[in-house]
């Protein structure tokens, strides 16, 4: 049972550097969502797609933009990688909006 | 708004030790309470759930009851082990999560 998978799990960037975060699900979820967890900071959330085809602004998306690609995919993207975005950054789903969050293992980003 | 509050960490406790984390919470309705368990270097897993006043939430010897008078949600257990030791994160649903900032759990032997 894969669940949430996010790719690639450690990622090193140079300022300036853009990549894009992976994240994909295989439980048919609705919707999908995007946190940072810094330390003393618990999870912000940056974007969410509350259903294939949307997509909002969470609590702190400056720097970053997100796709949902289809029903199962659900990217992150930052254009232009500064320091203050190095972070833990973890993919969730869940049913619908108001339903569990399934959580991804995270990727750990160091922008240098 | 909606918000969660929980207390500072760490907490570090030897093993059969009693464990209280105390959490409560700002809602402007009547919200899903949550506690998930985040394990080093993994995601957050689901612990235990609530969804309304009085009920009480239970998994692997954590409990936690939904208290509307102190808008509560304390997570308890009554003997913890060595393989206890997680960060905790308080939660609610109110059409979309909040999270609590976690609380960082180690029990020594």
């Amino acid at each position: 049972n894969a669940g949430v998978t996010q790719t690639p799990k450690f990622q090193v960037l140079k300022t300036g550097q853009s990549m894009t975060l992976q994240c994909a699900q295989d439980m048919n979820h609705n919707s999908m969502y995007w946190y940072r967890q810094d330390p003393g900071m618990g999870l912000r959330l940056i974007y969410y797609s509350a259903s294939e085809g949307t997509t909002d602004k969470g609590e702190v998306p400056n720097g970053y933009n997100v796709s949902r690609l289809n029903k199962r995919e659900f990217s992150l993207r930052l254009e232009s990688a500064a320091p203050s975005q190095t972070s833990v950054y973890f993919c969730a789903s869940s049913l619908g909006t108001e339903n569990i969050q399934y959580f991804g293992a995270g990727t750990r980003l160091s922008v240098l | 708004g909606n918000s969660v509050t929980q207390m500072e960490g760490p907490v570090t406790l030897s093993e059969e030790a009693f464990l209280t984390i105390n959490c409560t919470y700002t809602a402007t309705g009547y919200p899903s309470l949550f506690w998930y368990v985040q394990y080093p270097g993994e995601g957050l897993q689901l612990l235990l759930k609530a969804t309304k006043a009085d009920d009480k939430g239970s998994n692997k010897g954590f409990e936690a009851t939904y208290r509307k008078e102190t808008t509560s949600f304390h997570l308890e257990k009554g003997s913890v082990q060595v393989s206890d030791s997680a960060v905790y994160f308080c939660a609610l649903n109110w059409g979309q999560f909040y999270f609590g900032t976690g609380t960082s759990l180690t029990v020594i032997p």
